[in-house]
Formats: C-alpha cells, sequence, structure tokens
C-alpha cells in the first residue's frame, strides 16, 4: 500500500459523459500528478499539481481538467468522453525533498461504452 | 523530446537462470526509476537511481545506471516465479515529468 488512495476503483459511463477521478495523496506529500495506462499508449503523463498550483503538464487532452485543493487532494475531471478515453488513470505523488520518488495510487479503471 | 526504450519488452525466464533488462533514452537526465507492476494492479517503486555509477540492490534484482551512455540495467539473478510482472524504467525530464519505457513483461517459468 502506497499510501496513496483513489477513488473510484472502477467507473463504467457513456460516450459524451462526464466524470470525475479523485485522488489523495500520501500525507505530507505536495506534489500529485497524472497518468493515463492503455494497451496502445502505455503510460503516459497528463498533468502535475504542487501545493494547489500546476506545475507540468504533459499529453493532456484540452476534454480533460485537474486540480489541486487547498487540502492536498486532487480532481481529474473528463469530459466529452470518447471510447479511446477508457483506460486506467493513476495518481502519484512525491515529496520532492527527498529523491522524489513517485508513489503510485491504485487506479481508477475507465470504461467508456 | 525524451524517448525511452526497454528491451526485450518479454522475457520468458526459466528458474534459477540470470537475466537482464535494458533501458536506453535518448536525451540527458539525472534520475532514473524503475517500477514493478503486477496484473491488474498499481505500480511499486522499486529502484531510484541519481547519479552516474549508480548501483542498488534488493534481493534478486539489481539496477545500474551508466548516464553517459544513457543506459540503465535492471539485472535479475536466478528467477523465481515471484518476480513475474511488468517492470518499467522511467527516466525524469526537465520540467518534473517522468517519461516511461513500454515495460518489460517477465514470465518465470518452472
Amino acid at each position: 500500500d502506497s499510501g496513496v488512495t483513489q477513488t473510484p476503483k472502477h467507473l463504467i459511463t457513456a460516450t459524451g459523459q462526464r466524470v470525475t477521478l479523485r485522488c489523495s495523496p500520501r500525507s505530507g506529500d505536495l506534489s500529485v500528478y497524472w497518468y493515463q495506462q492503455s494497451l496502445d499508449q502505455g503510460l503516459q503523463f497528463l498533468i502535475q499539481y504542487y501545493n494547489g498550483e500546476e506545475r507540468a503538464k504533459g499529453n493532456i487532452l484540452e476534454r480533460f481538467s485537474a486540480q489541486q485543493f487547498p487540502d492536498l487532494h486532487s480532481e481529474l475531471n473528463l469530459s466529452s468522453l470518447e471510447l479511446g478515453d477508457s483506460a486506467l488513470y493513476f495518481c502519484a505523488s512525491s515529496d520532492p525533498a527527498i529523491t522524489d520518488t513517485q508513489y503510485f495510487g491504485p487506479g481508477t479503471r475507465l470504461t467508456v461504452l | 523530446e525524451l524517448k525511452v526504450e526497454q528491451n526485450p519488452l518479454f522475457l520468458s525466464m526459466q528458474e534459477g537462470k540470470n537475466y537482464t533488462i535494458y533501458c536506453n533514452y535518448s536525451t540527458t537526465s539525472d534520475r532514473l526509476y524503475w517500477y514493478r507492476q503486477d496484473p491488474g494492479k498499481s505500480l511499486e517503486s522499486l529502484f531510484v537511481l541519481l547519479s552516474n555509477g549508480a548501483v542498488k540492490q534488493e534481493g534478486r534484482l539489481m539496477a545500474s545506471l551508466d548516464t553517459k551512455a544513457r543506459l540503465s540495467t535492471l539485472h535479475i539473478t536466478a528467477a523465481v516465479h515471484d518476480l513475474s510482472a511488468t517492470y518499467f524504467c522511467a527516466v525524469y525530464q526537465y520540467g518534473n515529468k517522468l517519461v516511461f519505457g513500454a515495460g518489460t513483461i517477465l514470465r518465470v517459468k518452472s
């Protein structure tokens, strides 16, 4: 158990819908990262937040957005969902004061029908 | 753009034998990580390598980093069934990004 929690574990929805994935980082970690894992694209970095502010952006679609709240939990919002958005979405957190190792949560499996 | 290549992508191992996974990357970086993922599970941190010549060992796994060659290796000694999983290397890219390799699927045959 990494100490990073994610909800929900599974999400099944229809095309065109909007969903929100939630992540709570390890106690004391200020950085939160979001990743998408799919069979064709592998593990792709989406976005990073540090202490409430966006720090880095990867291959995140415009239909996707994220935020980090004052209590440091983060939400990833996915809208106008397409079949190709079906994937495993991971959240990770890290403490840059040490090795900056990212510790991954259990993931949310999103299925778009 | 940083590219990370792992090989092999699939490794069928016999119990008791030694194997090596290679991770090559295309641009300079000073940090490399190895992760393990069991089917349907999350990623577990194995090693972080922070400097040229760094070597880390845990049980039957040993990781090393050569920043000049832009190469990291994950060496498996005397493979056992418990090591069956997918192993990823991830390279730190300036701008707080981790770029992952495609992963190497390890299967240990009895």
